[in-house]
């Protein structure tokens, strides 16, 4: 089945403690992208990647480093995680130029930072 | 700055058309306005995509006017089950400008 999929689902962290969450997908897409998703604002675009070693900056993308070494892989890590970074996560995919191919978005990662 | 603007919430009853239109300031020249569903704990699904006059596929139909400075998602006889988060979307070859998101209710 063709699919993205993100780990953990849940999670609950404190101030400061690293933190990756992963995201996968199975369809040899190109494209990648992080989004957070908070109330009143809609998806926001934290990083994206057009291949592998290929990765640029999305409108918010403060606190956050990501890395693309494989095709399917596309981690998020928050080095030193601060509670305004508590947010639903979403980790999409698509086939190439994203302004004409659908993106699939994973279930979504909600991340709480106390 | 390119920026995405949508009604917050809309309301409708089941068998009826619901329009949902979105404004797009900035929009370049290489950009396609996407529209997404979703609904609660799930991520957004594809609905129908267009650069510029109509789009009509088995769901919806996406109206575009010559400027491209806003664009209509059209649903026919609406049901229950499209009660959900609307989305806009503009972009191109990179970055990715959403909107805040139209929460559609629809009522028996």
């Amino acid at each position: 089945e063709a699919q993205v999929t993100q780990n953990p689902r849940y999670l609950i962290t404190v101030t400061g403690k690293k933190l990756t969450v992963t995201c996968s997908q199975n369809m040899n897409h190109e494209y990648m992208s992080w989004y957070r998703q908070d109330p009143g604002l809609g998806l926001r675009q934290i990083y994206y990647s057009m291949n592998v070693e290929v990765t640029d900056k999305g409108d918010v993308p403060e606190g956050y480093k990501v890395s693309r070494k494989e095709k399917r892989n596309f981690p998020l890590i928050l080095e030193s995680p601060s509670p305004n970074q508590t947010s639903l996560y979403f980790c999409a995919s698509s086939l190439s130029d994203i302004g004409t191919y659908e993106q699939y978005f994973g279930p979504g990662t909600r991340l709480t930072v106390t | 700055l390119a920026k995405t603007t949508q009604p917050i919430s809309m309301d409708s009853y089941e068998g009826q058309e619901v329009n949902i239109t979105c404004s797009h300031n900035n929009i370049a020249t290489n950009d396609y306005i996407t529209w997404y569903q979703q609904f609660p704990s799930q991520g957004p699904r594809f609905i129908i995509q267009g650069y510029k006059t109509k789009v009509t596929n088995e769901v919806a139909s996406l109206f575009i006017p010559a400027d491209r400075k806003s664009s209509t998602l059209s649903l026919p006889r609406v049901s229950l089950s499209d009660t959900a988060v609307y989305y806009c979307l503009q972009g191109g070859y990179n970055k990715l400008i959403f909107g805040a998101g139209t929460r559609l209710a629809v009522h028996p």
